[in-house]
């Protein structure tokens, strides 16, 4: 079936600093989408990015769709504690309507 | 208030003794799933079910069985639960592209 990678799989970082993670197919997507999960908690729904090259920002998380729509990203900019959790990605790809494939996730440690 | 609510939340069982996770929804989804959480793994699709009476196989469906009698509940069941099956179950429901889920039920099998 299909395959997303993400990486990376942990990332500490101080409070204050950026954060990125990023989520590769080696298939073209149909839509992608990025959830966050707290600690003990379940994940929770972000956004979704459609289109081919589509950036969307949430205050400082910003979003971004490749041109391909093969890759995507989530940086977060000035990290705070309250940023700690697995975020994931999961994609359809334009095959399929309905199979959901989730990235592995990154956990995010903030240091403050 | 909308949500997905599963039962048990915790639960150590013995190999082969059969139980059911339980998974009822409020917001009238058609469309609703089962995940399996491991580490290194993120979320696998076990199950999932377009609507009343309409259920297909996900990633990972072997040692699980669902059922969709009615719209609000997606109950998973294991039939002979294993300790390979030892995870943190989530179920989850749809509307749109946007997907709910349940607050996890972590099962162990020993």
């Amino acid at each position: 079936g299909q395959q997303v990678m993400q990486i990376p799989q942990y990332q500490h970082v101080q409070e204050g600093e950026d954060f990125t993670t990023y989520c590769n197919s080696s298939t073209t997507l149909s839509n992608i989408q990025w959830y966050k999960q707290r600690p003990g908690g379940h994940p929770v729904f972000l956004i979704q990015l459609v289109k081919s090259g589509e950036v969307k920002k949430q205050k400082r998380l910003t979003f971004q769709f490749g041109e391909a729509k093969k890759n995507s990203s989530l940086h977060i900019t000035a990290t705070q504690t309250t940023d700690v959790g697995t975020y994931f990605c999961a994609a359809i790809s334009s095959g399929s309507a309905r199979q959901l494939t989730f990235g592995s996730g990154t956990q995010l440690t903030v240091l403050p | 208030e909308a949500q997905v609510t599963q039962n048990p939340r915790y639960l150590i069982t013995v190999t082969g003794k059969k139980l059911t996770v339980t998974c009822s929804q409020n917001m009238n989804h058609e469309y609703m799933s089962w995940y399996r959480q491991d580490p290194g793994l993120g979320l696998r699709q076990i199950y999932y079910s377009m609507n009343v009476e309409v259920t297909d196989k996900g990633d990972v469906p072997e040692g699980y069985k669902v059922s969709r009698k009615e719209k609000r509940n997606f109950p998973l069941i294991l039939e002979s639960p294993s300790p390979n099956q030892t995870s943190l179950y989530f179920c989850a429901s749809k509307r749109g592209h946007t997907i709910y889920f349940g607050e996890g039920s972590w099962l162990t099998v020993v």
